[in-house]
């Protein structure tokens, strides 16, 4: 149980065009959605999160306008990268929380998709 | 503000031996803390976490880690290592007293196990 998992795993795409990733939480309901980026060797660095039904909530220093997130149902949330560049390429990573039911047994705790790999020509 | 410190960039260790991934962190009210293990290229799969209650807590794979209040640390051990643990390994924390639910993790500790 408490699986979440990433649509692509991986991505090349021209430099200008948007980029659409998604994340599910398959077998429980994900309140909320976290989205964090990871350049090479570095650590994982939350980018926003996004509860369900609600506007996400961006870090600071990270554009809204161009990593949309949408989060409109229990379990799927979407990053969109707009025009993307070189500099946008690097390793996405979603994770959901279980917080839908106080008497589960993976309540309140978070569970990381598989990432997803951006590489803009 | 909360924030994680892995002092060690690598950690290398000969397979059957004790390893330690260092851990500290910095929290305003108490802490959730967590180990997290990544494989190349892949998401990050959970070892363990503290919450409350013990000091010592095992996970996965027969990783543990002791949480030391006064020193503020959450070292994750292993009696014997092995081959297959070589991965690179992050520390996280969320405050508990903070609505933030968001977790921060560490710069990251690269294992190398050796045969």
């Amino acid at each position: 149980g408490a699986v979440v998992s990433q649509h692509p795993s991986w991505v090349i795409c021209k430099s200008g065009t948007s980029v659409k990733i998604e994340c599910r939480s398959l077998d429980f309901q994900a309140t909320t959605m976290f989205w964090y980026r990871q350049f090479p060797k570095q650590s994982l660095m939350l980018m926003a999160t996004s509860n369900e039904g609600s506007k996400a909530t961006y870090e600071q220093g990270v554009e809204k306008d161009k990593f949309l997130i949408n989060h409109a149902s229990l379990t799927l949330s979407t990053l969109t990268v707009t025009s993307a560049h070189p500099e946008d390429s690097s390793f996405y990573i979603c994770s959901a929380r279980d917080g839908a039911r106080a008497i589960s047994r993976t309540y309140n705790e978070q569970f990381f998709g598989p990432g997803t790999r951006l590489t803009v020509l | 503000a909360q924030s994680v410190a892995q002092p060690e960039d690598q950690v290398n260790v000969a397979e059957g031996n004790p390893l330690t991934v260092k851990c500290t962190y910095s929290v305003s009210g108490n802490p959730y803390l967590f180990w997290y293990v990544q494989y190349p290229n892949r998401g990050l799969q959970f070892l363990l976490k503290y919450i409350t209650g013990d000091n010592l807590v095992k996970g996965s794979y027969g990783f543990e880690a002791e949480f030391n209040k006064s020193q503020t640390s959450f070292h994750l051990k292993k009696p014997s290592a092995l081959v297959s643990d070589s991965a690179l390994y992050f520390c996280a924390v969320r405050d508990r007293g903070t609505g933030r639910r968001a977790l921060t993790f560490g710069s990251g500790t690269r294992l190398q196990v050796q045969p």
